[in-house]
């Protein structure tokens, strides 16, 4: 059954600590992407990437790091400079740029 | 730049009266067009897309959208909405810089 996957479906973080969320896809897409989406906001661009072992920031980058390493994979992790992490995060990817994008489940971050 | 307009941030409708959320973009050339719909809690299912060819698109759900180049628009209506329809709705636009962007949504309730 292909799709994209994301997990955990919530994540807590505790202060100064860094959490990865994790994003899988078995589409066989070579582009995959990052949102955050807070309420009246839509959805922001964190980081996306085209390829393997590239990637490019988005519109809110910082406090965000990514790597894709494999095709399948894009995980991002929330660092402590992100000061205010809590959202929910979209995982994305899609055969190309510009084309359409298939979305994950979503994780919802909190912090305590 | 480019951007994606969305005007009503909420819309009520009876159940079974129809329905035309608005979507306006700015863009110079033939933009990619994208509607998405999200159930709470959910990620984001692609409803339709509008790439060339035809401009009035039929998309999953019985819904459907017009592009219209002279108005900048691509409204998405559907003749009979069902109380299942209530939820959030994203217009997007892939406009040549390797993104696409989303408008900030617009919730749909349903009144029975």
């Amino acid at each position: 059954d292909g799709g994209i996957t994301q997990s955990p479906k919530y994540l807590f973080r505790k202060e100064g600590q860094n959490v990865t969320l994790s994003c899988e896809q078995n589409l066989n897409h070579d582009a995959m992407y990052w949102y955050r989406q807070d309420p009246g906001q839509g959805l922001r661009l964190i980081y996306y990437s085209q390829i393997v072992n590239d990637f490019q920031k988005g519109d809110i980058a910082e406090g965000y790091s990514v790597s894709r390493e494999k095709k399948e994979s894009f995980p991002l992790t929330v660092t402590s400079a992100q000061k205010n992490p809590t959202a929910f995060y979209l995982c994305a990817s899609s055969p190309g740029v510009e084309e359409t994008q298939y979305f994950g489940p979503g994780t919802r971050l909190l912090v305590l | 730049a480019q951007s994606v307009t969305q005007p009503d941030i909420h819309i009520t409708v009876s159940e079974g009266a129809s329905l035309e959320l608005r979507c306006n973009y700015s863009y110079g050339a033939t933009p990619y067009l994208f509607w998405y719909v999200q159930s709470p809690g959910q990620g984001l299912q692609l409803l339709l897309k509008y790439f060339s060819g035809d401009t009035l698109v039929q998309g999953i759900k019985g819904f459907e959208a017009e592009f219209k180049r002279s108005q900048s628009s691509f409204n998405l209506r559907k003749p009979s909405v069902h109380w299942s329809d209530a939820a959030e709705y994203f217009c997007a636009v892939g406009a040549g810089d390797d993104k696409i962007i989303f408008g900030k949504g617009t919730r749909l309730h349903i009144l029975p």
